[in-house]
């Protein structure tokens, strides 16, 4: 009965690779969110959708891409990979915008790019 | 710029010894802030949502509270089961996104 699940929990590659991560969340949410932890711990937003709609974009390189094929599910794809990608990436819901701070996180992917 | 700063960095207890977290905020226009832990090798979880100056919540041994420009996260006789990498974040107005600060690393040793 996980709620946000993501796959894979690990992610070794290449530079210059191109990889997917994928989220689910079985909460019934309109609101989904990608964010980044580094190595200090900061964790940043990166996108959310909301309904398959594209509410929040940040400053990312435009290599990383999301896409909501429905409303329980946000994957990133991320085109040719740099050293500096690595970190930990995790994938959030929440039942909608207005609720933003109440965010159900998944168990994150730790991706190392070598 | 609008900024949350969280300290200290990390803080040692031991068990039954009470302390508090700070986070401070710079922002216009808050719409709420947000407590959060984490697990080592997991993703965070909620915790407490504060709207205004004055606001508490509670949850066993945790009390948040919240003035204009910083919010405590109170610890009271805590376990070694506290010990997580507790976060805060903001909201605010028109924006749909939080910001979150570096984190306070919690260790209570028996």
């Amino acid at each position: 009965d996980t709620a946000v699940s993501q796959t894979p929990k690990y992610l070794v590659t290449q530079m210059g690779n191109d990889k997917s991560i994928k989220c689910e969340q079985n909460l019934g949410h309109d609101t989904m969110y990608w964010y980044k932890q580094d190595s200090k711990k900061f964790l940043k937003i990166m996108f959310s959708y909301n309904n398959k709609e594209l509410i929040i974009n940040e400053t990312v390189p435009n290599r990383f891409s999301p896409k909501s094929p429905d409303k329980a599910h946000l994957n990133l794809h991320i085109n040719s990979l740099e050293l500096g990608d690595s970190a930990v990436y995790f994938c959030a819901s929440s039942p909608h915008p207005g609720l933003a701070g109440e965010q159900f996180f998944g168990p994150g992917t730790r991706l190392t790019v070598l | 710029e609008d900024q949350v700063t969280q300290s200290p960095e990390a803080l040692r207890l031991q068990e039954g010894e009470s302390s508090s977290l700070n986070c401070s905020y710079t922002v216009s226009g808050l719409r709420g802030l947000f407590w959060y832990r984490q697990d080592p090798g997991k993703g965070p979880e909620f915790l407490f949502t504060l709207y205004s100056a004055g606001e508490e919540k509670e949850k066993e041994r945790l009390k948040a509270t919240l003035t204009k420009k910083e919010s405590f996260l109170h610890i009271t006789a805590p376990k070694p089961e506290d010990s997580a990498t507790y976060l805060c974040a903001v909201r605010m107005d028109s924006s749909y996104k939080l910001i979150f600060g570096s984190g306070t690393r919690l260790l209570v040793r028996p």
